[in-house]
């Protein structure tokens, strides 16, 4: 079956540091989601980019289908975007069949 | 508009036990799908309703069953609980055009732990 493999697994970061996060999948996907998993449990829905760029204030992602890969960029991070990030994807004939990477843990320090 | 909804949202459950956990979708989304995460696993699909019907299913074992109403809303059970069922378990709605995939809406989980 199809892999997704997010690097890195860890990252730690001062606060007003730029990061990229990375999400390869192995196979041609039909859709593809960021999340970010606050310390509650809940996913927050980041973005949904099958393909192409989006921007959403500090955070911004690009999606590159004929590569397999998509990038999640954090600028300017803040304490408050600590947590895991997830990426996402669903193969055409899956439905809403979500497939999750492993998700890059981010700890944000002051 | 509200989101999705999940209870309870935390459960304690012995070993042997049967459990059931609710799922209330955005309003107007007809597709819910459930998610196991745990420390070992991560997030696994378990399956997904659309129009009460089950038309996708995770690699879980029997024990697993779920059900959706014609209001969308849809119930897990799990039955002859296990440590190892011990979880966070996750529901997702989705607008659902028959079969075109759209975005995942998720609920803020129930915590199961089994002693």
């Amino acid at each position: 079956g199809i892999q997704v493999e997010q690097s890195p697994p860890d990252l730690i970061l001062q606060e007003g540091a730029n990061s990229t996060l990375r999400c390869n999948f192995s196979d041609s996907v039909n859709n593809l989601q960021w999340f970010h998993q606050n310390p509650w449990g809940q996913l927050i829905n980041l973005f949904y980019i099958p393909s192409g760029t989006k921007q959403n204030g500090r955070l911004s992602a690009t999606t590159v289908a004929t590569e397999r890969y998509s990038l999640l960029y954090i600028s300017s991070s803040q304490t408050t975007d600590s947590g895991v990030y997830f990426c996402a994807v669903t193969l055409s004939g899956g439905y809403n069949k979500l497939i999750f990477g492993a998700g890059t843990r981010l700890a944000v320090h002051p | 508009k509200a989101g999705v909804t999940q209870t309870p949202r935390y459960l304690i459950k012995t070993r042997g036990q049967q459990v059931t956990l609710s799922c209330s979708p955005i309003s107007g989304h007809r597709s819910v799908s459930w998610y196991q995460q745990t420390p070992g696993q991560g997030l696994q699909f378990l399956f997904e309703y659309f129009s009460e019907t089950q038309r996708n299913k995770g690699n879980f074992p029997g024990r697993f069953s779920g059900r959706q109403f014609s209001n969308s809303r849809s119930e897990m059970n799990v039955s002859t609980l296990e440590l190892g069922d011990s979880a966070l378990y996750l529901c997702a709605s989705s607008l659902a055009q028959g079969i075109k995939n759209t975005e995942a809406f998720f609920g803020q989980g129930t915590r199961l732990t089994v002693v």
